[in-house]
């Protein structure tokens, strides 16, 4: 079964340019999640949508972040402009939640972003 | 609000010793708990959770961990460690809202041969 994917695996950017990151989340799950990973800030939740509207979108660092979820196989995460301090591991995860809201949440690979 | 808190940054053990991860975790409902492992360069891994039941929950690669309501205590234990063991583990609670995780800083795990 083909799990949460993710793209690109690693970009290098020049500060100023604008970042697109892509995910597919796992099919059937309903819910889409970004995080962040850095080694100051750990583990950070950016946003999450659930039936592709955006639920929680409070991690948002600033303005020069946005995510939308056009379908549910799809999501895009994308940083304009890019600064030096967005340098981090970019995940996305889904799952499928129902009444337990326990379910699984299942990680892509990650997208590895250098801004130059 | 729910918050996670891992004991230790860094825990280093002797292969074939016993490994005790620790997690502490604040929630005002009923939580669902999780212990996640991320290998280098990786994502991360369901190692197992806890969301209701028997407290003392059974996961992958020989892990298991006991739910402690009255010491608000998620600990991830291993019998033995083994060298395949080494990466960073992450304690995580469920907001039990929008299933949304929220993750504790991480603990890195070295194996002494």
């Amino acid at each position: 079964d083909a799990g949460v994917i993710q793209s690109p695996r690693h970009e290098v950017t020049e500060m100023g340019q604008e970042v697109t990151l892509r995910c597919k989340p796992i099919s059937g799950h309903n819910s889409l999640f970004w995080y962040r990973q850095t080694m100051m800030r750990g583990l950070e939740l950016l946003i999450y949508f659930n039936n592709n509207v955006p639920i929680d979108d409070s991690g948002m660092p600033e303005d020069r972040f946005s995510a939308k979820m056009p379908n549910a196989s799809f999501s895009t995460l994308k940083i304009q402009p890019s600064e030096p301090r967005d340098s981090a591991v970019y995940f996305c995860a889904s799952s499928l939640r129902g009444p337990c809201s326990g379910n699984t949440i299942y990680f892509g690979e990650g997208s590895w972003l250098t801004v130059v | 609000a729910q918050s996670v808190t891992q004991l230790g940054s860094h825990v280093s053990v002797s292969e074939g010793a016993l490994v005790l991860l620790r997690c502490n975790y604040s929630s005002s409902v009923p939580p669902y708990l999780f212990w996640y492992v991320q290998y280098p360069n990786q994502g991360l891994q369901l190692l197992l959770k806890y969301t209701t039941g028997a407290t003392l929950v059974k996961g992958i690669n020989g892990f298991e961990a006991e739910f402690k309501k009255s010491e608000t205590s998620f600990h991830l234990t291993k019998p033995s460690a083994h060298m395949s063991d080494a990466a960073e583990y992450f304690c995580a609670v469920s907001d039990n809202q929008g299933g949304k995780l929220i993750f504790g800083q991480g603990t890195e795990l070295s194996v002494k041969p």
